[in-house]
């Protein structure tokens, strides 16, 4: 079964920082790898998405990395503003293209 | 706009009441998904169809029933909610793996 873990659960910046979040998988066996963020009693807004082919996906001030072989994927974020305080989930799809499994986030504040 | 539509968006009912929410998406997807979210237990997959008339149980499927009688459309179905299906749901509709999330209903059993 497959399990995805983020680390950390949360993180505290001054706002100007570049960070990085990190998320884990343990099946390698994946069609495709999303980060997502999410703000309080909201939904989900995805901000990249890297299939299993790729190795990163960049928007903005997001870069986001992806080792299957490892089972890592990384997602930096630059230049950090209040703005981008929110939960941060990555999800795994299984290679059936069904199956999908989320971390349980990574809570970021950015403090002005 | 491109959308994923959920309803209703707050829901309070008793337990046993049967109850259906409801999911659309207006972008032709063939993927579509319902997750429940849960504090300290994450976003877990309820069930998902890879197109009409094709489901498959995700990892929290107990409860539940969905049908895919066309494209567009994947409702959740409550038989009969206990209070442990109290949650905030979300569906998703995905194109070539990338998800779309709806708003999210929040159900609320007593």
């Amino acid at each position: 079964k497959q399990e995805v873990t983020q680390i950390p659960a949360a993180l505290s910046v001054p706002e100007g920082e570049n960070l990085v979040l990190n998320c884990s998988f343990t099946d390698s066996a994946i069609y495709n790898l999303q980060w997502f963020r999410q703000d309080p009693g909201k939904g989900l807004t995805s901000l990249l998405l890297i299939q299993s082919s790729q190795r990163e996906q960049t928007s903005g001030r997001l870069n986001a990395s992806l080792d299957k072989s490892s089972g890592r994927s990384t997602l930096y974020i630059a230049a950090s503003q209040p703005g981008d305080s929110a939960t941060y989930l990555c999800a795994v799809v299984n290679t059936n293209a069904g199956k999908s499994t989320f971390g349980d986030g990574t809570t970021l504040t950015v403090k002005p | 706009e491109a959308q994923v539509t959920q309803n209703p968006r707050y829901l309070i009912t008793v337990t046993g009441k049967k109850l259906t929410v409801t999911c659309s998406q207006n972008m032709n997807h063939e993927y579509m998904s319902w997750y429940r979210q849960d504090p300290g237990l994450g976003l877990r997959q309820i069930y998902y169809s890879m197109n009409v008339e094709v489901t498959d149980k995700g990892d929290v499927p107990e409860g539940y029933k969905v049908s895919r009688k066309e494209k567009r459309n994947f409702p959740l179905i409550l038989e009969s909610p206990s209070p442990n299906q109290t949650s905030l749901y979300f569906c998703a509709s995905s194109y070539y793996g990338e998800q779309y999330f709806g708003p999210g209903t929040r159900l609320t059993v007593t």
